[in-house]
């Protein structure tokens, strides 16, 4: 079974802080996602990073894939109240996607 | 942009009951679909994976005879919650995939099912 791991799982920063959120696995993936989801609403696909060491750039969120394809992290610079939601990490592995624990985000003005 | 559209998104029901959820890809054809559980302030567990034209493979702990899986179309995707319980109340996410690793994976709006 592929396990994605999540951290934090809940982080609570001031307007302006920068920030990184981690998803680590054992298991190697084809390629990673990230979502945001908003209350009520299904995931919205952010970004998906498919090659070893990779970083993709996105405004002030920058995604790195780890080299072996077994990790990846997001990073927020100058984080905004607009920011908060909850943020997900996926792995493309077996032709489905493997979901992390999810990490909710709040920005406080 | 590829879309997905679930139907309900909210849906009241009675303990014993059955709910039907539609997930439907409007401008692609989706190969397979996925359906998701989510309880309050937790992640997405996957449920099932169904194929057009074929049974759906439940993953481990998922009751297949609870919840009934069609994929009778390459764009549409049916999970029916039967004899509905309280603890089944949840928010259910469905996905479709237009085929292959790499082709990426649209959401649905997500249902929010709840059993009185």
């Amino acid at each position: 079974t592929q396990l994605l791991e999540q951290s934090p799982q809940f982080l609570s920063i001031q307007e302006g802080e920068n920030l990184t959120v981690y998803c680590n696995s054992s298991s190697v993936f084809s390629s990673l996602q990230w979502y945001r989801q908003e209350p009520g609403e299904g995931p919205v696909l952010l970004v998906t990073v498919v090659t070893g060491g990779e970083v993709k750039k996105l405004k002030r969120l920058t995604f790195q894939f780890g080299d072996a394809r077994k990790d990846s992290s997001l990073h927020i610079t100058a984080a905004q109240p607009g920011d908060t939601g909850l943020y997900l990490c996926a792995g493309d592995g077996a032709q489905k996607l493997v979901f992390g624990q999810g990490t909710r985000l709040t920005i406080n003005p | 942009g590829a879309v997905v559209s679930q139907h309900p998104s909210w849906v009241i029901c009675k303990s014993g009951t059955s709910v039907k959820i539609e997930c439907r890809s409007l401008d692609f054809q989706a190969t397979t679909m996925f359906w998701y559980r989510q309880f309050p302030k937790q992640s997405l567990m996957l449920m099932a994976t169904s194929n057009e034209g074929s049974k759906a493979t439940y993953e481990q702990g998922v009751e297949k005879d609870k919840f009934l899986i069609n994929h009778a179309s390459l764009t549409l995707s049916t999970l029916t919650v039967t004899s509905a319980h309280p603890e089944d109340s949840s928010f259910y996410i469905c996905s479709a995939s237009g085929g292959g690793i790499g082709m990426g994976y649209t959401f649905g709006s997500g249902t929010r099912l709840t059993v009185v």
